[in-house]
This record gives structure tokens, sequence and C-alpha cells, in this order.
């Protein structure tokens, strides 16, 4: 069975970094993107951003909103991806979901809440 | 960055009722890359529809997407009082991939 698991959200001051994971489990890690998507309070769906596999050049993407504040990056020894997010402001506070893939998303994790707030 | 905008932003039937929910791209969507999501409070959402029209494993067939171009559709043929939800289009085709909806309320009236 696939599992993603979001850990490290919580309450962060305007302008400080916080780093979230996701452990994933039940499939072959290092075969598959992964991706993050994130949900404002009461809002609709964001996509943040995505990780490619080693095979296809881990390389990433970020939807303008975040760039150059937040990265992804992966482990795939330890089948964790990470979001890095740097310089946070108020409007980065919603749910952020770790999902396998990036384009059809069959598997979502259940979701960190990060609020950013003074 | 293509843009989608679903149509209408609440949608107000009883169990039993068909729903047509509206999906409108701002340029076209290469190779039909459309898929729709479905989403209860407090839940991770949940594929429903990919390629447009293909429903993913295990959704009931009265869950059925059409379109192709700018313009699609997602039909719930008779809604069961577990479809009253909120459903995202969400377009894969294109610089950046995974651009979602605003989302498509549909409650009980």
């Amino acid at each position: 069975e696939v599992q993603l698991v979001e850990s490290g959200g919580g309450l962060v001051q305007p302008g400080r970094s916080l780093r979230l994971s996701c452990t994933a489990s039940g499939f072959t890690f290092g075969d598959y993107a992964m991706s993050w998507v994130r949900q404002a309070p009461g809002k609709g769906l964001e996509w943040v951003g995505f990780i490619r596999s080693k095979a296809y050049g881990g390389t990433t993407e970020y939807a303008a909103s975040v760039k150059g504040r937040f990265t992804i990056s992966r482990d795939d020894s330890k089948s964790i991806a990470y979001l890095q997010m740097n310089s946070l402001k108020t409007e980065d506070t919603a749910v952020y979901y770790c999902t396998r893939d990036f384009m059809v998303i069959t598997y979502w994790g259940q979701g960190t809440l990060v609020t950013v707030s003074s | 960055e293509i843009v989608l905008t679903q149509s209408p932003g609440t949608l107000s039937l009883s169990p039993g009722e068909r729903a047509t929910l509206s999906c409108r791209a701002s340029q076209s969507v290469s190779s039909s890359y459309l898929a729709w999501y479905q989403q209860k409070p407090g839940q991770a959402p949940r594929l429903l529809i990919y390629g447009a029209s293909s429903r993913a494993t295990g959704i009931p067939d009265r869950f059925s997407g059409s379109g192709s171009g700018t313009d699609f559709t997602l039909t719930i043929s008779r809604l069961e009082p577990e479809d009253f939800a909120v459903y995202y289009c969400q377009q894969y085709g294109s610089s950046p991939p995974g651009t979602f909806g605003q989302g498509t309320k549909v409650e009980i009236k």
C-alpha cells in the first residue's frame, strides 16, 4: 500500500524558514517524481513544485509564487522528499500535500499545516 | 501559463439529479491532459478522471469526463449522498504542469 506521510508543519514567523518532509512507503521511491501541492484555508489547490526522478535528471520545477524561495529535494536512500521553505510570507499559510507524480496524481499524503504569522 | 476556469462556482442539486461541471482553459490543453479530482472536507483530493475521459481505478461509472481543446466537462449521472464535495480540474500538458481550476462545490439543495 502506497503511503505518504508529511511532517514538519507548524507556526512560523514571516521571513523565517521551515522544512517539510514527506516519508514514502509501499513503492520504489526512486522511480517516481514527487511533488508538493498546497491549499490555503478555505481556498483551492495550488501546485507548488516537483522533483523528477534521478532517471530523468532529478531536476525541479516551481510555481512562480514560490520560485527562488522554496527548494524541493529528495533522498532516495531514505524514501523522503523535502520542501525547504525560506523567506516565508503570510500568504504561504496553507496545508501542504506531498504527492507521488506531478501529472496525474493518484497518491496524496494527508497534508501538514503551515501557518505563517507573527 | 494555462489558466483553468471552472463553472459554476457552486451547484445546488438533490440526490439522484445529474451534475454537469465545466472547466474552460485559456489555451488548448495538449493531448487532452486534463484530470478531475474530488475533495471532501478535511481530506486530500481523490483522482476521478484523467486524460479528459478515463476513469481512475475504483471510480464508479456514474462519473464521466468529456471534452478537448479548451472545453471540458465532468458529469455525475445520478448524485449519491457521498458525491457532495468540491471538484477540481487540473491540466498537466503544459508548463508549468499541475495547474488547477478554482473548484466547483456541489452542495445538497
